[in-house]
């Protein structure tokens, strides 16, 4: 799977959108973007993924550039619970047992104030 | 639905002594994972399981062992814990598609002294 590199951490105001960016320049054609988040003491949450196109759901958007060598992932309008480590997770789809073989890196802190 | 559950939440082993992590899933995944994760770390692949019966070791195995009898259930053995194991233990499942994400349950936080 393709390395990330991501920020050690961010700060952000409350109720601002928050940009976490991340980098995959070695990223291949069949492999996605995923961003999972950890609140403290919990497990790992999902929150969005995608392989070329933009992607938003009900927690998140996620930009990747065109030449999908790096990537933004946006929280519209952080609050307080959104301070957590925000992992970003290149992915191969090789079928078969690589399905849930995520490299986790030590992602980027990221912290809401008030 | 519960999704992912792990007991127990937390536990305190003297050096030496055996345990079983808890693992269970009522999404009828077949794939499920241990990880292991120690302070200021990123996650760690233990071993893992594409079904029932099947299992296989993944980056860090040595001093564990697991079992698969039926799809739900996944638990993870420690025979002679050692402080090294110090660390959070977290199970996760996935349905095992292209665009399925990994769920994870809330961990077992254990030490060993």
């Amino acid at each position: 799977d393709a390395k990330t590199t991501q920020p050690p951490s961010m700060d952000c105001a409350e109720g601002r959108a928050a940009n976490l960016p991340c980098n995959h320049s070695t990223i291949s054609g069949n492999e996605y973007v995923y961003w999972y988040r950890q609140i403290h003491s919990q497990g790992p949450q999902y929150i969005i993924h995608g392989l070329k196109n933009n992607e938003t759901n009900e927690m998140a958007s996620l930009i990747i550039t065109e030449d999908r060598k790096s990537s933004t992932l946006i929280l519209p309008h952080a609050t307080l619970r959104d301070t957590a480590v925000y992992y970003c997770i290149v992915r191969v789809y090789a079928g078969g047992t690589s399905y849930g073989k995520l490299t986790f890196g030590q992602g980027t802190i990221l912290t809401v104030h008030p | 639905n519960a999704g992912v559950t792990q007991t127990p939440k937390f536990r305190i082993l003297k050096i030496g002594q055996s345990m079983t992590l808890q693992c269970t899933q009522d999404m009828n995944h077949n794939y499920m994972y241990w990880y292991r994760q120690d302070p200021g770390m990123g996650l760690k692949l233990i071993y893992y399981s594409v079904g029932a019966g099947i299992t296989d070791k993944g980056e860090v195995p040595n001093g564990y062992n697991v079992s698969r009898s039926t799809t739900e259930d996944f638990p993870l053995r420690l025979e002679l814990a050692a402080p090294s194991q110090t660390s959070v233990y977290f199970c996760a499942s996935i349905r095992g598609s292209r665009n399925s994400p990994l769920h994870f349950g809330n961990g077992t936080r254990l030490t060993v002294t």
